[in-house]
């Protein structure tokens, strides 16, 4: 099993809609959790750190349930400029500083 | 800051081939990561250092591959003798740690290596 999890998409959606992705993650003592942004052909950036209790960054929702190991990203009012693919990242347990990236989900916004 | 620099940008070289890949983390960081990124595997973490430590190296594939960091400025990746198969892009992070958290890892523009 892969210790980080995403469908890969390609998720089509039009202007406007709503969107969500979810991640899950193997180990349970990963401490600190992510999503970034990569463009084609570009390097990843951060787009979010995620929060116990969810953070929110304007269209931006990000959500973590620890109980079931899994992440959430929701993009509300989608614009083409968020067609992107986007990764979960974790940081792994205990003392260890390894960010472990999901293989990402490709979002195309369809105008 | 310039942000993570990585050389060279792009590189092709013929199988059996020595190659060498370039990195200068952001001042003051005190983690640097290596990934490699294919279509097939996504974004794998190959090494990473600890205050010019090299601290997990789990990732990394074969004996081919090395990776030193000799001072906080400048890491190297190395694969000799290179395969097709290790065509990707290569990138390079750097982060800084305070406390027990994990600050934003920022990566350089990678390096495209194509073996034939």
């Amino acid at each position: 099993r892969k210790e980080v999890e995403q469908d890969p998409g390609p998720f089509n959606v039009p202007e406007g809609a709503t969107v969500a992705f979810n991640c899950t993650y193997s180990n349970s003592a990963s401490q600190s959790f992510f999503w970034y942004r990569q463009d084609c052909r570009k390097e990843p950036k951060l787009l979010m750190s995620v929060y116990s209790s969810g953070n929110e960054d304007g269209r931006f929702t990000a959500q973590l349930n620890r109980a079931s190991q899994y992440i959430s990203l929701l993009i509300r009012d989608s614009k083409l400029s968020d067609s992107a693919t986007y990764l979960c990242v974790v940081k792994g347990g205990g003392a260890t500083n390894k960010l472990i990236f999901g293989t990402g989900t490709l979002l195309a916004v369809q105008p | 800051d310039a942000g993570v620099i990585q050389s060279p940008r792009h590189e092709v070289t013929e199988m059996g081939q020595e190659v060498t890949l370039r990195c200068k983390p952001i001042s003051g960081h005190d983690y640097l990561f290596w990934y490699r990124q294919t279509m097939m595997r996504g974004l794998e973490l190959l090494i990473y250092f600890n205050n010019n430590v090299p601290i997990d190296d789990s990732g990394m594939p074969e004996d081919r591959f090395s990776a030193k960091m000799p001072n906080a400025s400048f890491s190297t990746l190395k694969i000799q003798p290179s395969e097709p198969r290790d065509s990707a892009v290569y990138f390079c992070a750097s982060s800084l740690a305070r406390g027990d958290k994990s600050t934003e890892a920022f990566f350089g523009q990678g390096t495209r290596l194509t073996v034939v």
